[in-house]
């Protein structure tokens, strides 16, 4: 069974551009969750969608936005980054039950 | 809202020695479900191990378990036998009962672990 695959791998952008981050969750997964890990931090919620609606978001501007398409893939958008928007970005699927499987992010880099 | 402490931000061990990492959490939930996950340098955050707040017993998993005081609310971990490959970030992690199936997770700040050989 593949996992959860998140791409690209690596993301530089300068400030004031606009990211798009990209997640495919495990087959049959329908909830997909984005976290932000900044440097040496713990891992802050970003958004929560699940059977294509957004469920949930975190204390983050509206600038950071996303979508769950029909197949469950998820995409996270960040508008007019800013410095402070380097970190690693961490996918996770889950399905109806508490195991929630992670992918190995995508690192933004900001200059 | 819920919060999660991780109150270790580094913690050593020598190889093959116990080591217990601490995680108090906040909340007004009576079911709830507490993890730890693991996250060596690749990134991949691994889950280590699960317990269910309604369960009285503490999960165990080979060299891991946990002390899990739901009055307490605390949530620690420990881990026999260390191993060079244990080494990581160790985050402890909340997450409610959900009504209808999925729910978010709810992270502490994480614990770093290193191993001494």
């Amino acid at each position: 069974e593949a996992g959860v695959t998140q791409s690209p791998t690596h993301l530089i952008k300068t400030r004031g551009q606009q990211a798009t981050l990209r997640c495919s969750p495990i087959s049959g997964h329908t909830s997909v969750y984005w976290y932000q890990q900044a440097l040496g931090l713990g891992l802050q919620f970003l958004l929560w969608y699940d059977e294509g609606e957004e469920r949930n978001r975190g204390n983050f501007p509206p600038r950071f936005s996303g979508r769950q398409f029909p197949n469950y893939s998820s995409e996270l958008n960040v508008n007019a980054l800013e410095l402070e928007d380097s970190a690693l970005y961490l996918c996770a699927s889950s399905f109806a039950s508490y195991g929630y499987t992670f992918g190995s992010g995508t690192r933004l880099t900001v200059v | 809202a819920q919060t999660v402490t991780q109150s270790q931000p580094e913690m050593s061990v020598q190889e093959a020695e116990t080591v217990t990492l601490s995680c108090t959490y906040d909340t007004s939930e009576s079911d709830y479900y507490l993890f730890w996950y693991k996250q060596p340098p690749s990134r991949q955050m691994i889950l280590v191990i699960r317990q269910e707040a309604y369960k009285q017993q503490n999960a165990t998993e080979n060299r891991f378990s946990v002390n899990f005081q739901k009055a307490a609310k605390s949530f620690s971990l420990k881990i026999s036998d260390s191993q060079l490959g244990d080494a990581a970030m160790y985050f402890c992690a909340y997450r409610k009962e959900a009504n209808f199936g999925n729910e978010k997770l709810t992270f502490g700040t994480g614990t770093r672990l290193t191993i001494i050989p």
